[in-house]
């Protein structure tokens, strides 16, 4: 089945800086990938959609100046978390959409971040 | 290599209909099974199940975990058409990751 890889899984940063989370559809090409944040009791929250080539589109409430996404080719998109603070640790989920194909979605495994 | 496997990856059923899903995985290190209901934007949670046996109930949904036999069940009930959905099952490991399923996909029709 298809494959969706995080990198890197877990991360530590100090308060201030800027922590970059790449999403990788291994085995498909992604026209659309979606980044996800994980609330405690689990529920998954949208952060935004990304389409290959254009902008990102952000929920109602996510800073787009503070995550930033970029989906530069149809295997990769990057989350970046800027001026992270202790209140944005969390554990962020991408997942690749093949392009034709509406409802399937692959997840990542996740990537943890704690900020200090 | 971890896994996890959904059936059936499609599914259509009249209202009324009592529906099974199911859910098996092989992971190192499992830590708990998590259900969601995936409508529009973000899945939705449903379930967590980490205990052997012990079924959980929400309204006409239920679910239970085997994890003898790695696998878990979630039951609708009645269905309506607002259960029309994609199923998510996913597995969390010690190692804090998580594994999802590719999803069932339920039709509920009038």
């Amino acid at each position: 089945g298809a494959v969706v890889s995080q990198h890197p899984s877990r991360v530590i940063c100090k308060s201030g800086t800027s922590v970059k989370i790449e999403c990788r559809s291994l085995d498909f090409q992604a026209t659309t990938m979606f980044w996800y944040r994980q609330f405690p009791k689990q529920s998954l929250m949208l952060m935004a959609t990304s389409n290959e080539g254009s902008k990102a589109t952000y929920e109602q409430g996510v800073e787009k100046d503070k995550f930033l996404i970029n989906h530069a080719s149809l295997t990769l998109s990057t989350l970046t978390v800027t001026s992270a603070h202790p209140e944005d640790s969390s554990f962020y989920i991408c997942s690749a959409r093949e392009g034709g194909k509406r409802e399937t979605q692959y997840f990542g495994p996740g990537t943890r971040l704690l900020v200090l | 290599e971890d896994k996890v496997v959904q059936s059936p990856l499609s599914l259509v059923v009249h209202e009324g209909d009592t529906v099974t899903l199911n859910c098996s995985y092989e992971v190192t290190n499992f830590r708990s099974l998590l259900w969601y209901k995936q409508e529009k934007k973000a899945p939705t949670f449903l379930f967590m199940l980490t205990s052997s046996g012990i079924e959980k109930k929400s309204g006409r949904l239920s679910s239970i975990l085997d994890k003898k036999e790695l696998f878990s069940i979630l039951n609708i009930t009645a269905t309506q058409t607002g259960d029309s959905a994609v199923y998510l099952c996913a597995v969390k490991t010690s190692y804090d990751k998580v594994i999802f399923g590719p999803g069932t996909s339920l039709s509920v029709i009038p």
